[in-house]
């Protein structure tokens, strides 16, 4: 079993869209979340990170988490081309990040 | 501020040859740098985790005789690729992180090998 789990998606949303992305995790014990963007070629760029259960908010993007449920989730809103990348979710696992597969974002002019 | 920089962005090379991957924090001192390996459509694996002055603590299946980490200062850890094979292409990459916050890590550009 994967330890951190995504949709690969494509995920396709029309410009000016909400775009949710959701990943889901086995270690109970991880305290800290991220989101990183990784564009096609390039290297991944911390977007946010949250470690308590609720919702935190950084411009457009909105991080929502639940660890009873080991689920934290990613809002885009107002999607636009530039944001169409590979969205890449991680948990601290014993001072080490697990990554997620990641989910593919395409947002549609 | 948090800049990782990563150098070279791209190195081809004939099977048999070593190839160095420098990392370097350019404005923050990193307690712990992160080696990471990529392969097509594949999340981000990590190799192996570095503090300054001592030796690196390599994941599973990942031969430390093969990848050498070097991380001699603060600011530098570098990974060399010995006698390179087809399989070792990839794209590498390195984070580095600082202070209390170890868990945050901030990514060089990446290094894209293509061993021939």
């Amino acid at each position: 079993q994967k330890e951190v789990e995504q949709n690969s998606g494509p995920l396709s949303v029309p410009e000016g869209a909400i775009a949710s992305l959701n990943c889901t995790y086995s270690d109970r014990g991880s305290q800290s979340f991220f989101w990183y963007r990784q564009y096609s070629g390039k290297s991944p760029e911390l977007i946010m990170f949250i470690y308590s259960n609720g919702d935190k908010e950084d411009g457009r993007f909105t991080a929502q988490l639940n660890k009873a449920s080991q689920y934290v989730s990613l809002l885009i809103r107002d999607s636009q081309p530039s944001d169409s990348a590979t969205y890449l979710c991680a948990t601290d696992s014993w001072g080490k990040l697990q990554f997620g597969a990641g989910t593919q974002v395409v947002v549609t002019p | 501020g948090a800049v990782v920089s990563q150098h070279p962005s791209r190195v081809i090379c004939k099977s048999g040859t070593s190839v160095k991957i420098e990392c370097r924090s350019l404005d923050f001192q990193a307690t712990t740098m992160f080696w990471y390996r990529q392969f097509p459509k594949q999340s981000l694996m990590l190799m192996a985790t570095s503090n300054e002055g001592s030796k690196a603590t390599y994941e599973q299946g990942v031969e430390k005789d093969k990848f050498l980490i070097n991380h001699a200062s603060l600011t530098l850890s570098t990974l060399t690729v010995t006698s390179a094979h087809p399989e070792d292409s990839s794209f590498y990459i390195c984070s580095a992180s600082f202070g209390t916050a170890k868990n945050i890590q901030y990514f060089g550009a990446g290094t894209r090998l293509s061993v021939l």
